[in-house]
């Protein structure tokens, strides 16, 4: 089986960078999403990394380290509409698996 | 841009009933999902489909779960004899391939059970 561990919430201004992590056990790995859920609504597919390193998407980053089974999405110059709920998810030969997600605060 | 949907946005049922949620996945894509969050929680698992049939189920889509396709396009999800503790947003998804692709959402229904 899967399991994943990711921060229930973190808090920051506008204008800041944040870092939410993610650690994971699979018995099979092909790679870290990210899925952003706003309340009420669906996931949304931010990012994926199958091999180890960095992915920058405009103001979000996502990085990988398969030796380490961890990864973290790097939100940059902070907006209020980023809050939200951020979902870490493995996928092994079947499906994706989520974690129990983070809830971003941001402030003004 | 295509896009998952589904149908109803909301259902309520009374414990005891049959429910069917439909899904239109997006056309090209291979692979189907069903998942369900219960109000603050996490994403979970039900099942994914591949090729006209299961391909995995969680512990939690028991004999009480069912899945269809009953044509070319739509994709359903059954919940017999329903529960209060089914009381949660199902959510359909779906991917072009297995692995590594990402999977699309649909806005999910709501089923409340009274």
């Amino acid at each position: 089986g899967q399991s994943l561990e990711q921060p229930s919430e973190v808090t920051a201004v506008e204008g800041a960078i944040v870092q939410i992590n993610c650690t994971y056990q699979t018995s099979g790995f092909y790679g870290l999403s990210w899925y952003q859920q706003h309340d009420g609504g669906a996931p949304t597919f931010l990012s994926y990394n199958a091999l180890d390193g960095l992915e920058e998407t405009g103001r979000f980053s996502s990085f990988l380290s398969r030796s380490d089974s961890y990864g973290y999405l790097l939100l940059q110059e902070l907006q209020m509409k980023d809050s939200a709920s951020y979902f870490c998810a493995v996928r092994d030969e079947g499906v994706p698996t989520f974690g129990r997600g983070t809830s971003l605060i941001v402030h003004p | 841009e295509p896009e998952v949907t589904q149908t109803p946005s909301h259902q309520v049922t009374q414990m005891g009933q049959e429910v069917i949620l439909r899904c239109v996945p997006i056309s090209n894509h291979l692979y189907f999902y069903w998942y369900r969050q219960i109000l603050g929680q996490k994403v979970e698992f039900l099942v994914s489909f591949y090729n006209n049939e299961i391909s995995e189920k969680s512990e939690i889509f028991d004999d009480q779960f069912s899945v269809e396709r009953p044509d070319g396009s739509n994709f359903t999800l059954k919940i017999r004899s329903t529960k209060l503790e089914d009381s949660a947003m199902y959510f359909c998804a779906s991917s072009e391939g297995q692995g590594n692709t990402e999977a699309f959402f649909g806005q999910g229904t709501r089923l409340t059970v009274v």
